[in-house]
């Protein structure tokens, strides 16, 4: 099956500097690859996704890239900010969209110090 | 904003008892799955419900684990026996669509602590 690996486990950034977040994953038959923020006490929510058939997707501070070739895919967050402090899931599914068969990374925790 | 909720927010069982795990999805979505965490590991995909019936479901499902959608609002799951290394935060999620292209919302999770 899917193996998704996600680094770093903790990264901790200054305030307004960048945050990348990396995973990998094993299926090349995968398709789809959501990102969800998680804060404490709540459930995962969708940040942003990119899907096989393209490489980059951005939206405001976000963005995500993916390289097929080299089955991995990043989220980028630009000038962060304190309310980006959480944690942070890759996933990815062979099902093109919704929550069918995610795989899940382990998380990130992002600390952003002020 | 419509959301996802799930009752309880902790259940304390004890081995080898029921468990029900309740959740109310998004009044109109149409596709509903279950994951679940375990401390300190990764979110674990278990099954996905759509018109009634199962559509997928991972190895972890197995004999003891069932959904339902008893009626126009809820979709729960049922741990028949318990066992202790069913403890995790159980997080149920839905979506309009299933392999499609829409978001899915995830509850705010059932913390289930088995002793």
């Amino acid at each position: 099956g899917e193996n998704v690996e996600q680094h770093p486990s903790t990264l901790s950034v200054q305030e307004g500097d960048s945050a990348v977040i990396k995973c990998t994953y094993s299926d090349s038959a995968s398709n789809y690859f959501p990102w969800y923020k998680q804060e404490l006490g709540k459930g995962p929510q969708l940040i942003i996704d990119i899907r096989s058939n393209v490489g980059e997707k951005k939206d405001q501070r976000i963005a995500v890239t993916l390289n097929k070739t080299a089955k991995h895919f990043s989220l980028h967050i630009t000038e962060t900010q304190p309310e980006d402090s959480a944690v942070y899931f890759c996933a990815a599914s062979k099902a093109g969209g919704g929550a069918d068969g995610l795989t899940f990374g382990k998380g990130t925790h992002l600390i952003i110090q002020p | 904003e419509p959301e996802v909720t799930q009752t309880p927010s902790h259940q304390v069982t004890q081995m080898g008892q029921e468990v029900i795990l309740r959740c109310v999805p998004i009044s109109n979505h149409l596709y509903f799955y279950w994951y679940r965490q375990i401390l300190g590991q990764k979110v674990e995909f278990l099954v996905s419900f759509y018109n009634n019936e199962i559509s997928e479901k991972s190895e972890i499902f197995d004999d003891q684990f069932s959904v339902e959608r008893p009626d126009g609002s809820n979709f729960t799951l049922k741990i028949r026996s318990t066992k202790l290394e069913d403890s995790a935060m159980y997080f149920c999620a839905s979506s309009a669509e299933g392999q499609g292209l829409t978001e899915a919302f995830f509850g705010q999770g059932t913390r289930l602590t088995v002793v």
